[in-house]
């Protein structure tokens, strides 16, 4: 039979305006978080990443917030360019082994 | 630094072949794991190796895929027959000791006609 894609959640900007993308985690034992990239045709890229004894870090353009109260997590993209579109993935690691468990995922749309 | 390299980028087999995807992580990394992408059903973790040494293979899906890591530079992921619902991109990633970041290889695309 036919399948059905999973379609992803989109988020649309314009260039120049900050974007925010937000994540839902599942596990409270969580202890550390990271955001990943994944351009078209392309592996997963390292953005930033966050222990889960913090609460914000912020790198170059790029600031993840963590609420554990609620178990979320976002990644601020400011002054966000056309070549930030992308699929935009959150990652728990839910055991010292460093297995990562992957989020759905979020595509941002870049308009020029 | 060369990243991770995977191989094949492409693959099409036809349905009940066996497939043998391949993998070098960053020289120097002791992790590896293996995943899958679909868009069912994302990024799916299937095995890790630390050391070599496979820690967590609950995510391979049957017995059909076994995964392998002879020494602390190659890896194979192994499907054995293949089947169409296989159909997706198999994505190697490495890291190294207490850095947390995994590095992700480009991927190998499996199709399974």
């Amino acid at each position: 039979g036919e399948s059905v894609g999973l379609h992803l959640p989109t988020l649309s900007v314009q260039e120049g305006d900050n974007s925010i993308i937000n994540c839902a985690y599942s596990n409270s034992a969580s202890d550390y978080f990271i955001w990943y990239k994944q351009e078209s045709g392309k592996g997963p890229q390292f953005i930033i990443d966050i222990r889960s004894n913090m609460d914000k870090r912020q790198g170059q353009r790029v600031t993840v917030l963590l609420n554990k109260t609620v178990k979320h997590l976002s990644l601020q993209i400011a002054a966000t360019q056309p070549g930030d579109s992308a699929v935009y993935f959150c990652a728990e690691r839910r055991n010292q082994g460093g297995k990562l468990i992957f989020g759905q995922g979020t595509e941002l749309s870049v308009k020029p | 630094d060369a990243g991770v390299i995977q191989s094949p980028r492409h693959e099409v087999t036809e349905m009940g072949q066996e497939v043998t995807l391949r993998c070098k992580p960053i020289s120097g990394h002791n992790s590896l794991f293996w995943y899958r992408q679909t868009m069912m059903r994302g990024l799916e973790l299937l095995i890790y190796f630390n050391n070599n040494v496979p820690i967590d293979d609950s995510g391979m899906p049957e017995d059909r895929f076994s995964a392998k890591m002879p020494n602390a530079s190659f890896s194979t992921l192994k499907i054995q027959p293949s089947e169409p619902r296989d159909s997706a991109v198999y994505f190697c990633a490495s890291k190294e000791g207490a850095n947390y970041g995994y590095t992700f290889g480009s991927g190998t695309r499996l199709t399974v006609v």
